[in-house]
This record gives C-alpha cells, structure tokens and sequence, in this order.
C-alpha cells in the first residue's frame, strides 16, 4: 500500500453536472498531482500541487481545477461534466527533494461514469 | 504527434526470454524519465527511475539516449509475474515546475 487514499472509489454522474474527487497524500508528501486515464491509455497529467499552489498544469480546461490544503490534501473539481470525463482518476503524492527524479506514489483512483 | 509514444504491443513471451521496450519523447530539455508499471485495474507504481549513465536493478535495465530521445527498458529471464503493463513517464517540466507525461503503455504477457 502507498499510503495515498482516494474517495469515492466509484462515482456516477450525468451531463452538465459537477463532481470533486478527494485525495489525502501519504504522510510527510507535500505535493500531489493529478491524472486522468481513460480505459486502454496512459494517464494524462492533469495539474500538481506544491504546497497549496498549482505548479504545473497539463492540456485540460479550466472546468478542472483543484485545490490542496494545509494538511496538503487535495481536491480535483470538474464542472459542466461531459461524456468523455469517464475515466479513472488517479492522485499521486511526492516529496520533492531537490531531485528531479523523486518517486511519486499513487492512490487506488476513483472510477467516474458520465451519462 | 504524442509528447511520449510507446508500442502499445502486447508482447507475448515464453518464461526465461528477454524482452526490451522503447519509448520515444518530443521535448528534448526533458529532465527525468521512469519506467512504472500497472497491473490490471490497479494503480501504477514505480518499476525504476532511468539514470543518464543507464541503471540496472536485477533483472531490469534501463538506458535513456538523449541525442535520439528515447528510452529502453530490459527484462531479462522473463517471470509470469511480470506480466503487466509498463508506462514509460518523462517530466518535461523545468525547475520546479512539473509536467509528467506518461505513454500509453506497452502490454506484456508472460506464457508458461
């Protein structure tokens, strides 16, 4: 276990709707990223949290945004739900070093089905 | 074009055999590169990080050619347990500002 939780793990929507995915990092993290990944593909990055701030952010639209708190939990939001929203949605916690090459941990992901 | 592209495969392999993967990235000031990999439905998880001298661990190693912009993975004495797919993941953030993009995966099955 990574120690990175997710909730829900299952969640159905329909069009037009909102939803927020929680995240809480493993201990002693202070940065989360989001992914999405859609069923045969890779995860596409969504956006990262460094300590409260987004600090990097991929290809997405404004609709997803996010937020992390002091305890550097996090949230992903998704407005105006579309139908290509289904996917499984993935946090993942590090501990930047200094090192470009620090390991991130990933959750279980919360599976989202728009109708 | 894909920022990362990986063959998607699956490559199907009898137990014992070597088995090498490549993945190829666009964004040539990239600054790290991993391998992960993901068992069915499950999460990924970190297989190995790729040094710029090339890293082994065990059975698995791992070499990045920056001058072609790619990396390769190796498995030798391929185990069943192998058997999953492999996401090749380069940041082509800069600094402290990170972009991880991951390939599509590259689907091994090992048989008996």
């Amino acid at each position: 276990e990574t120690g990175v939780t997710q909730s829900p793990t299952h969640l159905i929507k329909t069009r037009g709707q909102q939803v927020t995915l929680r995240c809480s990092s493993q201990s002693g993290h202070n940065t989360v990223s989001w992914y999405q990944q859609a069923l045969g593909q890779g995860p596409q990055f969504i956006f990262q949290y460094y300590r409260e701030e987004e600090n990097g952010r991929g290809n997405f639209p404004p609709r997803f945004s996010g937020l992390q708190f002091p305890n550097y939990s996090s949230e992903l939001n998704v407005n105006a739900l579309e139908l290509d929203d289904s996917a499984l949605y993935l946090c993942a916690s590090s501990k930047p070093s200094g090192s470009a090459l620090d390991e991130q941990f990933f959750g279980p992901g919360t599976r989202l089905t728009v109708l | 074009r894909k920022e990362v592209e990986q063959d998607p495969g699956p490559f199907n392999v009898p137990e014992g055999a070597t088995v090498a993967f490549n993945c190829t990235y666009s964004n040539s000031a990239s600054q790290s590169f991993f391998w992960y990999r993901q068992d069915c439905r499950k999460e990924p998880k970190l297989l190995m990080s790729v040094y710029s001298s090339g890293n082994e661990d065990g059975r698995f190693t791992a070499q990045l050619n920056r001058a072609s912009q790619y990396i390769s993975l190796l498995i030798r004495d391929s185990k069943l347990s192998d058997s999953a797919t492999y996401l090749c993941v380069v940041n082509m953030g800069q600094y402290n500002f990170n972009k991880f993009y991951f390939g599509s995966g590259t689907k091994l099955n090992v048989k008996p």
